[in-house]
């Protein structure tokens, strides 16, 4: 069974200061991974993906993700806000053997000026 | 964006009648998802398609059912909806040759 846990479901930084959202995933068999950005009133956007290649992933908008097996981890980070950021990120893991995704609760980013 | 088209876009309905949400897609993708979107539980796999007439339950399925009769469509019926399922559903498709799921913009559903 997978299930993936968001600590923190508000995060507020400044803008211009690190972005840190956190994801841990249990998985029964080899993961991918996923987080998507969804602003208000919309759908959800692919931001980057781990797919067993390289155990760092970058993204779109500056944003990357780690791959660490060892502690079921891939948090989302970004060196420096900026108030378009502003959003609401979720944290996925996809079964590769049926193609379900499950999703975390999800951390809303505020960004203060 | 991918091809997908949710509708309505809004609804009401009342405690106790049938509501029929459509999702179109035109991928020709060949997995079909409908999640539902609560604060605090993020989005939850209320059943999912793998083909033409296959599908399967998720996480929350109690109190509905959904058809897959094309490829391109894929049906959430709400049997007798109850206040607990005023929600916001979400459509997903992903195919073979994807590892991410791509989304519609989404159902807002309201029961009162």
């Amino acid at each position: 069974a997978q299930s993936v846990t968001q600590l923190g479901s508000h995060v507020s930084v400044s803008e211009g200061a690190l972005v840190l959202l956190r994801c841990n995933y249990s998985s029964s068999v080899p993961p991918y991974l996923f987080w998507y950005v969804q602003y208000p009133n919309q759908g959800l956007q692919l931001l980057l993906k781990y797919t067993s290649a390289a155990t760092l992933v970058k993204g779109i908008n500056g944003f990357e993700a780690e791959f660490k097996k060892s502690e079921t981890s891939f948090h989302l980070t970004k060196p420096s806000a900026h108030m378009s950021d502003a959003a609401e990120y979720f944290c996925a893991v996809s079964d590769r053997n049926f193609n379900k995704f499950y999703f975390g609760s999800g951390t809303k980013l505020n960004v203060k000026p | 964006d991918a091809g997908i088209t949710q509708s309505p876009r809004h609804k009401v309905t009342e405690t106790g009648t049938p509501v029929t949400l459509r999702c179109h897609q035109t991928e020709n993708h060949r997995y079909m998802y409908w999640y539902r979107q609560d604060p605090g539980h993020g989005l939850r796999l209320i059943h999912y398609s793998y083909g033409v007439k296959d599908t399967d339950k998720g996480e929350v399925s109690d109190g509905y059912s959904v058809s897959r009769s094309k490829t391109e469509d894929f049906l959430l019926t709400l049997e007798s909806a109850t206040s607990s399922q005023t929600s916001v559903y979400f459509c997903a498709i992903s195919g073979l040759e994807n590892t991410e799921a791509f989304f519609g913009q989404g159902t807002r559903l309201t029961v009162v």
